[in-house]
């Protein structure tokens, strides 16, 4: 089930330009992760940071992780074509193996 | 909602048998069905798509004869684990998306735990 929040919905930028999703939850995580869905493909796992680091980065990607809010952000620098796809953030509890999935956001570059 | 279902839901084989897990969209059929495996507080790696009848595609590094796959109809999805060794054991999750125009949202199995001893 989906129980965390993203935000936006949806975003719709100019290739070259910076994309922030947010993703929000509600209980003390082991760790959260980022995920990219392409059309009609399976999940691609991005990032993964746990809770008790803040900051994150791989190669155009920077993920936040703010635990005293609660939030985390996926930042995409120099947004390219190529990354129009569907961002999920999922937490992953400490006493199990299930993922908490957020509803996504669908991101379109314009070329 | 749509439902998908997974059996079994664990499993603790010895070191060079072969294990299968199915994998069934309940109330929906599905062309295309995800495989994953997630070790103990990692995330999920896409291991390969099940594409109903025909081949499944496979993530780079997965062994295909290794994790044979088989979509024989359009709510049938198994995932065979060939000759299992311990580092095989984790956690075995496979997903679906309804056939259904526009429809991306994926549901997930809730999952095979895999102990090889």
């Amino acid at each position: 089930s989906q129980q965390g929040e993203e935000d936006p919905q949806a975003l719709s930028i100019q290739e070259g330009e910076n994309a922030t999703m947010n993703c929000s939850y509600k209980t003390s995580i082991n760790n959260l992760q980022w995920y990219r869905q392409n059309s009609g493909r399976g999940l691609v796992h991005l990032i993964l940071i746990r809770s008790n680091e803040r900051e994150k980065h791989s190669g155009r990607l920077r993920v936040t992780l703010d635990t005293s809010k609660k939030s985390s952000s996926l930042l995409i620098t120099a947004s390219r074509a190529a990354d129009t796809a569907s961002y999920f953030c999922a937490t992953l509890m400490d006493s199990n193996y299930q993922l908490i999935w957020g509803a996504g956001t669908k991101l379109i570059i314009k070329p | 909602g749509a439902v998908v279902s997974q059996h079994p839901s664990w499993v603790i084989c010895k070191s060079g048998t072969s294990v299968k897990i199915e994998c069934r969209s309940l109330d929906f059929q599905a062309t295309t069905m995800f495989w994953y495996r997630q070790f103990p507080k990692q995330s999920l790696m896409l291991m390969a798509t099940s594409n109903e009848g025909s081949k499944a595609t496979y993530e780079q590094g997965v062994e295909k004869d290794k994790f044979l796959i088989n979509h024989a109809s359009l709510t049938l999805s198994t995932l065979t684990v060939t000759s299992a060794h311990p580092e095989d054991s984790s956690f075995y999750i496979c997903s679906a998306s309804p056939n259904i125009a526009g429809e991306e949202t994926q549901y997930f199995g809730p999952g095979t735990r895999l102990l090889v001893l």
